[in-house]
């Protein structure tokens, strides 16, 4: 299976600011991908991380909120931006193999007061 | 459009009992399909995944699922439970030419002693 780091794990932010997510993963994998995890939720995705070019969003996200940057094939960065206390959520990174398998990352919890 | 219905909410077993949850999905082709278990303030972990050949697929931990195409089914059991398997399990359908993973809302599962 693909190893795949997220950090921080955890932060409380005050509303107004942003916050800058880092996920780093192992070379087994292809596409990289954010997802959203509201209190007690499913899973959401918000984006596919491009190599070298813009994140591919999903109906209801948009860059200017979540910018999304991925350099190289093992490292991506998820920023929330202008947070409010409605982005408080786990956001979690995954790394999609060859083989179509998503391994994820253990997530970053987010706190807005 | 592909979906994923997993139709128990909370499903509560004694230990050393079996366990089944339920998952459908809805896919014009042939599915890939995954279970994830999420323990608490954790993230996501594959327990195992179907692809195609053998209906009956053994994943980690005792955990095994069986597909049903005239059923469009994907049942998650295990034959014993232990107080650890205590966590939400999450069915997953790959989305094809989308290269996403479609989520169901998950099982929150308690052991008790």
């Amino acid at each position: 299976s693909a190893v795949i780091s997220q950090k921080p794990s955890r932060d409380i932010c005050q509303r107004g600011t942003s916050l800058t997510i880092q996920c780093q993963v192992d070379s087994q994998v292809t596409m990289m991908f954010w997802y959203r995890q509201q209190p007690g939720q499913s899973l959401t995705l918000i984006a596919t991380a491009n190599q070298g070019s813009e994140a591919t969003y999903e109906s209801g996200f948009v860059i200017d909120k979540f910018p999304i940057s991925r350099p190289n094939l093992t490292f991506s960065t998820l920023t929330v931006s202008n947070m409010s206390p409605e982005d408080s959520s786990i956001y979690l990174c995954s790394g999609g193999t060859a083989t179509y398998e998503q391994y994820f990352g253990p997530g970053t919890r987010l706190t807005v007061t | 459009a592909q979906s994923v219905t997993q139709p128990d909410i909370h499903i509560t077993v004694s230990e050393g009992a079996s366990l089944e949850l339920r998952c459908n999905y809805s896919y014009g082709a042939t599915p890939y399909l995954f279970w994830y278990v999420q323990s608490p303030g954790q993230g996501l972990q594959l327990l195992l995944k179907y692809f195609s050949g053998d209906t009956l697929v053994q994943g980690i931990e005792g955990f095994e699922a069986e597909f049903k195409r005239s059923q469009s089914s994907f049942n998650l059991r295990k034959p014993s439970v232990h107080w650890s398997d205590a966590a939400e399990y999450f069915c997953a359908v790959y989305g094809g030419a989308t290269n996403k993973l479609i989520f169901g809302t998950g099982t929150l599962l308690a052991v008790q002693p």
